[in-house]
């Protein structure tokens, strides 16, 4: 069984560029959720895909988009980049939904650093 | 989502168990308690959920208070390998997202 795989590892961008981050969930997985997390601090919930629809949002602005595929994997992409969106991005899938008994299983994230 | 509280930091020797204490004083009747860690640089890592029982698994056991407030993750037998960021995570249904805090920086020394 593979787990939660995420490209790239890691990315360099600048103020003002776009970047779209990739997510392929764990076999059986249809619900991939998007988290962001700033140096020393927790992971912050971005959205929620299931079925290819956003199903869940949480506090971030409309510059932070996504994509589900047919195959469940998951598209992050941010806009108008800004040096505060410097951080490690973590996808998250889990199976059957959004059932609050079903566990999360996390890929290793991928680092990206706005200059 | 209730609010969770953890200690920021905690020492444990090695071989012996940890005990990492969680309060969730405004948890609802249908809100799970999760529990994740986060090694160094990598994704969190799922350990055990529950709801009113106490729960057991390979990596841990969960103990709920009967009025479900607080709750303990125990690691039994700690070893270096689990020196990590642990999340106490309050969730509710209809929602798939996790609500992290600062969580507890455990420390296993040897």
């Amino acid at each position: 069984e593979t787990g939660v795989t995420q490209s790239p590892t890691h990315l360099i961008k600048t103020r003002g560029q776009q970047v779209t981050l990739r997510c392929s969930s764990q076999s059986g997985h249809n619900t991939v959720s998007w988290y962001q997390q700033a140096l020393g601090q927790g992971p912050q919930f971005i959205f929620q895909y299931y079925r290819e629809e956003e199903n869940g949002r949480g506090n971030f602005p409309p510059r932070f988009s996504g994509l589900q595929f047919p195959n469940y994997s998951s598209e992050l992409n941010v806009n108008a980049l800004e040096l505060d969106d410097s951080a490690l991005y973590l996808c998250a899938s889990s199976p059957q939904g959004i059932q609050q008994y079903n566990e999360q299983f996390f890929g290793p994230g991928t680092r990206l650093t706005v200059l | 989502d209730a609010k969770t509280t953890q200690p920021p930091s905690m020492d444990c020797a090695e071989g012996r168990a940890a005990n990492l204490p969680c309060n969730h004083s405004t948890i609802s009747g249908n809100e799970y308690v999760y529990w994740y860690r986060q090694i160094h640089s990598q994704g969190p890592q799922y350990i055990i959920h529950g709801l009113k029982n106490n729960e057991t698994n390979e990596m841990a056991s969960l103990i709920i208070t009967e009025d479900r407030k607080s709750s303990t993750l125990i690691l039994p037998h700690a070893t270096l390998r689990d020196t990590a960021v642990y999340y106490c995570i309050a969730r509710s249904g209809n929602t798939g997202k996790l609500i992290f805090g600062q969580g507890t920086t455990l420390q296993v020394k040897p």
